[in-house]
């Protein structure tokens, strides 16, 4: 069953820990993605990777890091210094950069 | 920097009517694409358009790709408590390595 998963669906954690979300896709695609999306709002890009270990900041990299050291994978981890990391976090993968985007079920975020 | 917006933000509509909504960009893109998100959901493809003037049909839904390609449009007819939901259009320039999500457009039917 191809597709991209992310878990856990809902994440809790306590303000001033470390968190990492996972991403995995078995699509073969060379390109990942994640997006932050607040209530109501649209979608704001974190950080993407064209390639295997290669990944370039999006619009809202702070706070944030990421690793690519397979294609199948691609964790965000939401550190401590990011201000208001309570949200709703997209993972989505591409053929190439570019290319219609498959996206993952997501992973709500509650920090208190 | 590069910038795409979408009208209306919120549509309410009666089942039956139909719905536009309105994708702009400040620059010329090479292709524009489309996602619906339900609610609770995750964005799933629609289509992507690449040609000037480029219109695309699936069933009720009707998209277009401005000749200027600065803009686009998504018109769905006769409205379904299906068709619920936020449609994203999402373009890039030529060069540019990443496409921009515009902001949404969040449709509501009334049955």
């Amino acid at each position: 069953d191809g597709g991209i998963t992310q878990s856990p669906k809902y994440l809790f954690r306590k303000e001033g820990q470390n968190v990492t979300l996972s991403c995995e896709q078995n699509l073969n695609h060379d390109a990942m993605y994640w997006y932050r999306q607040d209530p109501g709002q649209g979608l704001r890009l974190i950080y993407y990777s064209q390639i295997v270990n290669d990944f370039q900041k999006g619009d809202i990299a702070e706070g944030y890091s990421v690793s690519r050291e397979k294609k199948e994978s691609f964790p965000l981890t939401v550190t401590s210094a990011q201000k208001n990391p309570t949200a709703f976090y997209l993972c989505a993968s591409s053929l190439r950069i570019l290319y219609e985007q498959y996206f993952g079920p997501g992973t709500r975020l509650t920090v208190t | 920097g590069q910038q795409v917006m979408q009208i209306p933000q919120y549509q309410h509509v009666q089942e039956g009517e139909d719905f536009t909504t309105y994708c702009n960009s400040s620059t010329t893109l090479s292709n524009i694409q489309w996602y619906k998100q339900r609610p609770g959901g995750h964005p799933v493809f629609l289509i992507q358009l690449v040609k000037s003037g480029e219109v695309k049909k699936q069933k009720r839904l009707t998209f277009q790709f401005g000749e200027a390609k600065k803009n686009s449009s998504l018109h769905i007819t006769a409205t379904q408590t299906t068709d619920v939901g936020t449609y994203f259009c999402a373009g890039d320039r030529t060069s540019y390595d990443k496409v921009i999500f515009g902001p949404g457009t969040s449709l509501s039917v009334i049955p």
